[in-house]
């Protein structure tokens, strides 16, 4: 099994470009999180999906960040506008529903100049 | 509100050393508790888990945690530690039958050779 797949590992952008991160689940997994971790902050998680579908967004910082699952083995995380501020590793995670385990994938580093 | 606390955020031991790390959790109801380990630049790995049973829970590269919950507390063990050792330690609690993870703000572990 290849494990969560995300990509890219690392992205520069500068600030006010549009930065589209993504994911891609173990097959089998119908539940899938995005986490954002910063020295500050530690572990945040930003949105849950189940079956495709958002159940929780309320760890979505602002406007600026959008979450989308169009089928069970893709999903994206969008910043637009990007700010300084937003440069953290992003981190996407799955499960299936029983396991209760999530698995990691390798994360995004995003840094926003 | 539900918090997991880890009071140690960094710890530095040379090798052969023993380990500790606390966690403790403030939820009054069931929970599934976790240790995750985050090696310097890689994502976050499943170390062990607790669901129920024995309160002793055996991981992998020799770790264990003891759950008491009385105390609300589910902390980290290893009798002898390695320089490979070397990395962040996360505690994580999920209220039973709930997708949320809740985590702690981590460890960092030095292991000097």
């Amino acid at each position: 099994d290849a494990g969560v797949i995300q990509s890219p590992r690392h992205e520069v952008t500068e600030m006010g470009q549009e930065v589209t991160l993504r994911c891609k689940p173990i097959s089998g997994h119908n539940s899938l999180f995005w986490y954002r971790q910063t020295m500050m902050r530690g572990l945040e998680l930003l949105i849950y999906f189940n079956n495709n579908v958002p159940i929780d967004d309320s760890g979505m910082p602002e406007d600026r960040f959008s979450a989308k699952m169009p089928n069970a083995s893709f999903s994206t995380l969008k910043i637009q506008p990007s700010e300084p501020r937003d440069s953290a590793v992003y981190f996407c995670a799955s499960t299936s529903s029983g396991t209760d385990t999530q698995y990691f994938g390798p994360g995004t580093r995003l840094t926003v100049l | 509100a539900q918090s997991v606390s880890q009071h140690n955020h960094h710890v530095i031991l040379s090798e052969a050393a023993s380990l500790e790390l606390g966690c403790n959790y403030s939820y009054g109801g069931t929970v599934n508790l976790f240790w995750y380990v985050q090696y310097p630049g890689q994502h976050l790995q499943l170390l062990l888990k607790y669901f129920s049973g024995d309160p002793l829970v055996k991981g992998i590269k020799g770790f264990e945690a003891e759950f008491i919950k009385s105390k609300f507390s589910f902390n980290l063990r290893k009798p002898s530690v390695q320089w490979s050792d070397t990395a962040e330690y996360f505690c994580a609690v999920s209220p039973s039958g709930t997708y949320k993870y809740i985590f702690g703000t981590g460890t960092r572990l030095k292991v000097l050779a």
